[in-house]
């Protein structure tokens, strides 16, 4: 049974850092691996999506990277901004019943 | 752009009420889902749908069901809402093939007194 881990549950970082964010899943044979984020009280927004065969996705300051032998994925944020204070999820695809397992998030804050 | 919309952001009822929750999707997506979020407990899988018409339960199915009588509709029952199914409710779709990102709608607070 595929199992998501992101750690730290919480990270505060003052504005202008350079940030990763881990995620770790224990069944190397994923499909893809999506990152999210969510705004208190809203729904997920979705980042990036990383197939099996990419090692990395990169969009504006965002960077995802994939390694499946060691089970892990990063989400890279340049140049962290107030307005990045969210949290983010990680999820991992592996095609069982068309589910995502998804982490528990990690809650960022950017302090100005 | 892609849209998932559900019905209402917040929503109170009580004890054995039957409870609807909608979502509607505008991208002629095949799969929908339905998660719950609760606080350390995450996003759980409760229903999906590969299409029309056909449903799958996911991973905590107890005490509610679904209908996908359109493609871009699918709906959440509580068939007798209880204090336990307050929660943060979440749609979503995707297209397939399978590799596809999923998308969500901004969530249903339901409070169940």
């Amino acid at each position: 049974k595929q199992e998501v881990t992101q750690i730290p549950a919480a990270l505060s970082v003052p504005e202008g850092e350079n940030l990763v964010l881990n995620c770790s899943f224990t069944d190397s044979a994923i499909y893809n691996l999506q990152w999210f984020r969510q705004d208190p009280g809203k729904g997920l927004t979705s980042l990036l999506l990383i197939q099996s065969s990419q090692r990395e996705q990169t969009s504006g300051r965002l960077n995802a990277s994939l390694d499946k032998s060691s089970g892990r994925s990063t989400l890279y944020i340049a140049a962290s901004q107030p307005g990045d204070s969210a949290t983010y999820l990680c999820a991992a695809y592996t095609g069982a019943n068309s589910k995502l397992t998804f982490g528990k998030g990690i809650t960022l804050s950017v302090r100005p | 752009d892609v849209k998932v919309t559900q019905s209402s952001r917040y929503l109170v009822k009580r004890t054995g009420e039957k409870v609807f929750l909608e979502c509607v999707q505008d991208m002629d997506h095949e799969n929908m889902f339905w998660y719950r979020q609760d606080p350390g407990l995450g996003l759980r899988l409760i229903y999906f749908s590969y299409d029309v018409k056909m449903k799958e339960k996911g991973d905590i199915p107890e005490g509610y069901s679904v209908s996908r009588e359109k493609k871009e509709r699918f709906s959440l029952i509580l068939e007798s809402a209880s204090t336990n199914q307050t929660s943060m409710y979440l749609c979503a779709s995707r297209r397939v093939p399978g590799n596809q990102p999923q998308h969500f709608g901004d969530g249903t607070r339901l409070s169940i007194l």
